[in-house]
């Protein structure tokens, strides 16, 4: 069954907008939520990650908002670049148990 | 810089064959996992080893198995190939409770 469930699937944003992800899980114990960006014929890369004793982290033009009461996450990417232009990934894990979404594929027009 | 490295990043292979995927991290991380990526089902684990010699079914072994005789590498096998496991496979390595760190993937077509 399918722990970590991502939507949308797939995302169009202009440039300079505000695209937005989001990730809702089953299992409390997940205790380490990380977002994966993968570029076309490259592995995913560690983009940002929160743990739960927090609500909102941001690196740069990322941030994640984390609500623990209702089991979701999401990832907004402020002023959209096309050079975002990628699939991500958000995951929950606990100890070495690591679970993905299925995946966002997100497209920033010039 | 560290990395996970992949030995092939496109494998053409004949159904029945025996198929070999290699896998080697440079970050003396414990953990080590093998993935396939497969368009909208997202990333599925197929083995993972928290050590050497020692080896754990993730959600999708069956046609697989793995060997993990050194810390850095660990190797993915499929004992006899079949069209349905045409994919991209992705290994990654961690740290206990970090993130991963995956390497370029391998796409590998059945035929």
């Amino acid at each position: 069954q399918q722990q970590v469930k991502q939507s949308p699937q797939s995302l169009i944003v202009q440039k300079g907008g505000i695209s937005i992800i989001n990730c809702a899980y089953e299992n409390t114990a997940f205790d380490y939520f990380p977002w994966y960006q993968q570029f076309p014929g490259k592995g995913p890369a560690l983009l940002i990650a929160i743990r739960p004793d927090v609500s909102e982290k941001k690196e740069g033009r990322f941030t994640i908002s984390f609500n623990k009461s209702a089991k979701q996450f999401s990832l907004h990417i402020m002023d959209s670049q096309p050079g975002d232009s990628a699939t991500y990934f958000c995951a929950a894990s606990m100890s070495n148990d690591m679970r993905f979404g299925a995946g966002t594929r997100l497209t920033v027009k010039p | 810089d560290v990395k996970v490295t992949q030995s092939s990043r496109y494998l053409v292979k004949r159904t029945g064959e025996k198929v070999f995927l290699e896998c080697v991290q440079d970050m003396d991380h414990e953990n080590m996992f093998w993935y396939r990526q497969d368009p909208g089902l997202g990333l599925r684990l197929i083995y993972f080893s928290y050590d050497v010699k020692m080896k754990e079914k993730g959600d999708i072994p069956e046609g697989y198995s793995v060997s993990r005789e050194k810390k850095e590498r660990f190797s993915l096998i499929l004992e006899s190939a079949s069209t349905n496991q045409t994919s991209m496979y992705l290994c990654a390595s961690s740290l206990i409770q970090r993130g991963y760190t995956f390497g370029s993937g391998t796409r590998l077509t059945v035929v």
